[in-house]
């Protein structure tokens, strides 16, 4: 089945650095998304992205979607304790398949 | 207001038994999901329904049920519940299959909490 490899599994910063996590596949997607999850919570959305390229922010938070629209990747400024969660990475293939394929997650942890 | 709501958010049951987990999204959309996300944090997709059709189903066992009284509704029957069950399931929705921008857009739910003893 459709994988999506996302790096790293985990991360452990100080407050104030900046965090850089990524996703790739085999395949090509028409979209990538992020997501964040919060402890005993459901997902997020942070960023939607759509076309090869695309670099969209939203506050701290800046994500691209690769050129060969085979990865992504993520990228936190200046960390605050709030960052802390779990970060996925998810795509979805054009055409017919409608599934939203996850990552395995990313879980931050920043250090006040 | 909560958009995809879904109970209860914690079930303690027995092997054996068959426990239901309601959902509902007030967003309008027409497609919902359930996704299954184990001790690893592995979020896996189960079902999808668009305007209460079965449009995916992933290699769930048959012990697994969805039921769509109508597109704001998507419930999950689990019978015969076994150890592997334990997991959360969260329920999800877009506004549609993903063909548009919009259907991207996949809203979730605050997620069940199931545990088999």
């Amino acid at each position: 089945g459709q994988q999506l490899n996302q790096s790293p599994q985990s991360m452990f910063i100080q407050e104030g650095e900046d965090v850089s996590m990524n996703c790739t596949s085999s395949s090509i997607f028409n979209t990538w998304l992020w997501y964040k999850q919060d402890p005993g919570e459901g997902p997020v959305l942070l960023i939607a992205l759509y076309k090869a390229g695309e670099l969209t922010s939203n506050g701290r938070l800046t994500a691209q979607f690769g050129i060969t629209r085979k990865d992504s990747f993520l990228n936190i400024s200046a960390s605050i304790p709030s960052d802390v969660g779990i970060y996925f990475c998810a795509g979805r293939r054009g055409g017919s398949n409608y599934k939203l394929t996850f990552g395995k997650g990313t879980l931050l942890t920043v250090n006040p | 207001d909560t958009a995809v709501s879904q109970t209860p958010k914690y079930l303690v049951t027995q092997m054996g038994n068959d426990k239901s987990i309601k959902c509902e999204q007030n967003l309008g959309h027409d497609t919902m999901y359930w996704y299954k996300q184990d001790s690893k944090k592995f979020l896996k997709i189960m079902f999808s329904y668009n305007n209460k059709e079965l449009i995916i189903n992933e290699t769930v066992p048959n012990r697994f049920s969805p039921k769509s009284p109508d597109k704001a509704h998507l419930n999950l029957h689990i019978n015969s519940l076994e150890l592997g069950d334990s997991a959360v399931y969260f329920c999800a929705s877009s506004q549609d299959l993903g063909t548009g921008r919009s259907g991207n857009t996949i809203y979730f739910g605050e997620g069940s909490w199931l545990t088999v003893v």
